[in-house]
């Protein structure tokens, strides 16, 4: 029930294109949902984040879609450039803790 | 400014040995999370701290894991006897609100790789 799950596990998209990751939970008790980007060798950096009050968020070229009753929100990123490559990881907090999805290793092709 | 820093950011170890690694949080932040990720996995979450209060340490994998904040800023993950089991990358993050509060958000240093032959 602490699982966050995520999906797809790769994803190529070509530069200019739209990038769409999933998750999915079951805690309902989770109370705050942020998306973070990892580039190898580094540390997890917040990217955006929503609150489930809320239905979407957009910063920039990311979007957060957050579906309260199907238990789902999902990371679109508009115009993907090659610099997007990396991997993304959603999470949700409990009690200020975080618990990752699987992560997914993005690819934009030039 | 300075971010979240970890040091050793490399660490080699024989089967058995113990190990520590370091987290210098960012300067007055209040909270102070470790996770450990294994390769290709998102992080796991194993203690956080609250100043020096050690206010949640379920995810700790065993009694060979130990964590301590005694000042309130710099943070030591231990890991006495380590397994091959406990190869991973650790990671430090720490977050100016509250340890409990849920839009906290955390601010990852780049970690450390720990690989036991």
């Amino acid at each position: 029930q602490q699982q966050v799950k995520q999906s797809p596990q790769s994803l190529i998209v070509q530069k200019g294109g739209i990038s769409i990751i999933n998750c999915a939970y079951e805690n309902t008790a989770f109370d705050y949902f942020p998306w973070y980007q990892q580039f190898p060798g580094k540390g997890p950096a917040l990217l955006i984040a929503i609150r489930p009050d809320v239905s979407e968020k957009k910063e920039g070229r990311f979007t957060i879609s957050f579906n309260k009753s199907a238990k789902q929100f999902s990371l679109h990123i508009m115009d993907s450039q090659p610099g997007d490559s990396a991997t993304y990881f959603c999470a949700a907090s409990i009690t200020g803790k975080l618990i990752f999805g699987q992560g997914t290793e993005l690819s934009v092709k030039p | 400014g300075a971010g979240v820093s970890q040091s050793p950011r490399y660490k080699v170890a024989k089967r058995g040995q113990d190990v520590a690694l370091r987290c210098d949080p960012i300067s007055g932040h209040v909270s102070l999370f470790w996770y450990q990720q294994a390769l290709g996995q998102g992080p796991e979450f194993l203690t956080y701290f609250q100043n020096e209060a050690q206010l949640d340490k379920s995810g700790l994998p065993s009694d060979r894991f130990f964590a301590e904040r005694p000042e309130g800023s710099v943070s030591t993950l231990k890991i006495q006897r380590t397994q091959q089991e406990d190869s991973a990358v650790y990671l430090c993050a720490s977050s100016p609100r509250l340890a409990g509060d849920p839009y906290n958000e955390q601010f990852f240093g780049p970690g450390t790789r720990l690989t036991v032959l």
